[in-house]
């Protein structure tokens, strides 16, 4: 399967501030997905990122919040928007490639202080 | 919403089989059943999937009841290195929808 690089592997971060990860991977993909995990709990999706359009997020999640872009089918970009504790999770891209089995990128471990 | 349910945690001795239920009464036909573990600190890892048969690969076996209501996936060895949480899924045969994740199965294999 294709590999996902996923940046930064993990950052702290003021609250009120703003965290953009960068997530690539080494093939093109059909699908890219960002995910959420909190602490101790299973992955929530938060939206699929469409090449060249905006991305469809899930119910919970708004643009205004967790802006994403996808410029090409290998690179995509989550923010994390005007940081507060809560969104201290896990965040995790996604790539697929036709009916072949997803992969994930290694996270980014995000501490908002 | 998850369509799957699986036991919170099982323990497994290494070196014996460990075998991970997991229920999907509500599977469609079209739906796969896919099988993914995540180790502590690192992204989902793909194990198996499979329609209607059963199947095997290196890391595991898949059994699926023949009314495909429920699977079990069979790690036929267990090792230290198979402590994870083990998420069974269903998706549709189409490709392109993404994964949703229940809770999972937290296996821990002891010594």
């Amino acid at each position: 399967s294709a590999v996902i690089s996923q940046k930064p592997s993990r950052d702290i971060c003021q609250r009120g501030t703003s965290l953009t990860i960068q997530c690539q991977v080494d093939s093109q993909v059909t699908m890219m997905f960002w995910y959420r995990q909190q602490p101790g709990q299973s992955l929530t999706l938060i939206a699929t990122a469409n090449q060249g359009s905006e991305a469809t997020y899930e119910s919970g999640f708004v643009i205004d919040k967790f802006p994403i872009s996808r410029p090409n089918l290998t690179f995509s970009t989550l923010t994390v928007s005007n940081m507060s504790p809560e969104d201290s999770s896990i965040y995790l891209c996604s790539g697929l490639r036709g009916k072949s089995e997803a992969f994930f990128g290694q996270g980014t471990r995000l501490t908002v202080v | 919403d998850a369509k799957t349910t699986q036991p919170t945690s099982m323990d497994c001795a290494e070196g014996r089989a460990a075998n991970l239920p997991c229920n999907h009464s509500t599977i469609s036909g079209n739906e796969y059943v896919y099988w993914y573990r995540q180790i502590h600190s690192q992204g989902p890892q793909y194990i198996i999937h499979g329609l209607k048969n059963n199947e095997t690969n290196e890391m595991a076996s898949l059994i699926i009841t023949e009314d495909r209501k429920s699977s079990t996936l069979i790690l036929p060895h267990a090792t230290l290195r198979d402590t994870a949480v083990y998420y069974c899924i269903v998706r549709f045969v189409s490709g392109n929808t993404p994964l949703v994740f229940g809770k999972g199965t937290r296996l821990s294999v002891i010594a």
